[in-house]
Order: C-alpha cells, then structure tokens, then sequence
C-alpha cells in the first residue's frame, strides 16, 4: 500500500512565523502535491513537483514555497504565516502516467491554525 | 482549462441509495475518479472510470459516465451511516500534471 504522511496533524502558529510542513512518500513517485482544502472551495492546487529540485506553480502560490531535495519528501513552506493561511494542507503523490491511472495518494492532512 | 462542479450537500436516509453528480467541461480527461474524505483524514481514491467506458460497477459502487452531456455519477447501494463523507469528483487530462477537484459533496446518512 501506498504510505503518504504528513509531519504534523494540528499546528498552531503565531502571525509572521516561518512555518515548514512537511510530507514523505514511500512509493518512490515522481509527483508530488500540495493543496490547501477550505469548505466550499474544494481542494486548490499550491504547488507540485515532478521531480527531485523540479517544482511548478498551482493555482494559489502567493505566499508559499516548496522544497523537494529528495525523491520522497517534498515540504511546503510559509514564509511568514498570515490568518488567511488557516486552512486545512493536504500533500499527495502520484507515480508516473503510463504506469499508473493517474490516481493521487493523499496524506490525512495538516490542519494548520494561524493567530 | 478543467472545470469540475458539483453540489454541496446530499441527504439521504440508511438504507436508501445515495446518487451523487458532477459535471465538467473537458472531455479530454482519460480516467475520471471519485475519492473520498472521511472527518479528520486525507482523501482516499473510491473508484475511477476510464473515459471509454459508460459504467463502472464495485460492490455497492456504481459510476456512470455520460461523455456526450460531461456527466459523472456515483452511486452508492444501501446507504450506511458509515458512508457519510466527503465525496470529490476529479479529472485529470492527459499527460497533465494536475487533477482538477471538484468542490466536494458532503453526504450525509441519517439512521
């Protein structure tokens, strides 16, 4: 079975704080996800990586980076944590297209808090 | 680009079945998923349908695919309170990087 985890489950950081969310993957996927979950919006694509030091914009990453220096694990970074970034993160991988049907592999989420 | 839409909210009693909708806007996706949040958890893939198919049957799982209107349902079989989740419709074009979420539909099952 595929094993997606998430450093931490709750998080409570203060405004202004450098915030690292972190997610490790044991499928050996190229791709990996962040998404942020807010009720009524669904889920909404961050950033994604489909390699090691490879990453690409989503559709939300003002005020986001990531990091992915190894294979396994890719980490979300807030620079300096807002309010407005009190969400629920949700990380995922996924293997490569013609070995795979494309199907994501998601980790049980961070749910971030931000005061 | 993809655009995935379905409703927020469905009610249903035990028991009874559950259908839930989504319609999207491009047909290039090859397979088209539906996936599954439980409260507190990450979303887990349900089933999948590839694009050439009409129907999808698992146990108590039905999916049906109507190409021509963009039409994707769900349905569940005997409704069980444990079914009550979050249930997200998702599409993901061809060697594209990115699967398109739906919003989620909370189901809800009353005993």
């Amino acid at each position: 079975d595929v094993k997606v985890t998430q450093s931490s489950r709750y998080l409570v950081k203060r405004t202004g704080e450098k915030v690292f969310l972190e997610c490790v993957q044991d499928m050996d996927h190229e791709n990996m996800f962040w998404y942020r979950q807010d009720p009524g919006l669904g889920l909404r694509l961050i950033y994604f990586s489909y390699d090691v030091k490879m990453k690409e914009k989503g559709d939300i990453p003002e005020g986001y980076s990531v990091s992915r220096e190894k294979k396994e694990r890719f980490s979300l970074i807030l620079e300096s944590a807002s309010t407005n970034q009190t969400s629920m993160y949700l990380c995922a991988s996924r293997g490569a297209s013609e070995t795979d049907t494309d199907t994501q592999y998601f980790g049980p989420g961070t749910r971030l808090t931000v005061l | 680009g993809e655009d995935v839409e379905q409703s927020l909210f469905l009610s249903v009693r035990e028991g009874d079945s559950s259908v839930i909708n989504c319609t999207y806007t491009d047909s290039s996706s090859t397979y088209l998923y539906w996936y599954k949040q439980e409260p507190g958890a990450g979303l887990q893939l349900l089933t999948y349908i590839f694009s050439n198919m009409d129907m999808k049957q698992d146990q108590r799982l039905t999916v049906l695919l109507n190409k021509k209107d963009k039409h994707l349902s769900l349905r569940i079989a005997d409704t069980q309170t444990g079914d009550s989740a979050i249930y997200f419709c998702a599409g993901c074009p061809p060697g594209g990087f990115k699967t398109i979420f739906g919003a989620g539909t909370r189901l809800f099952v009353k005993a």
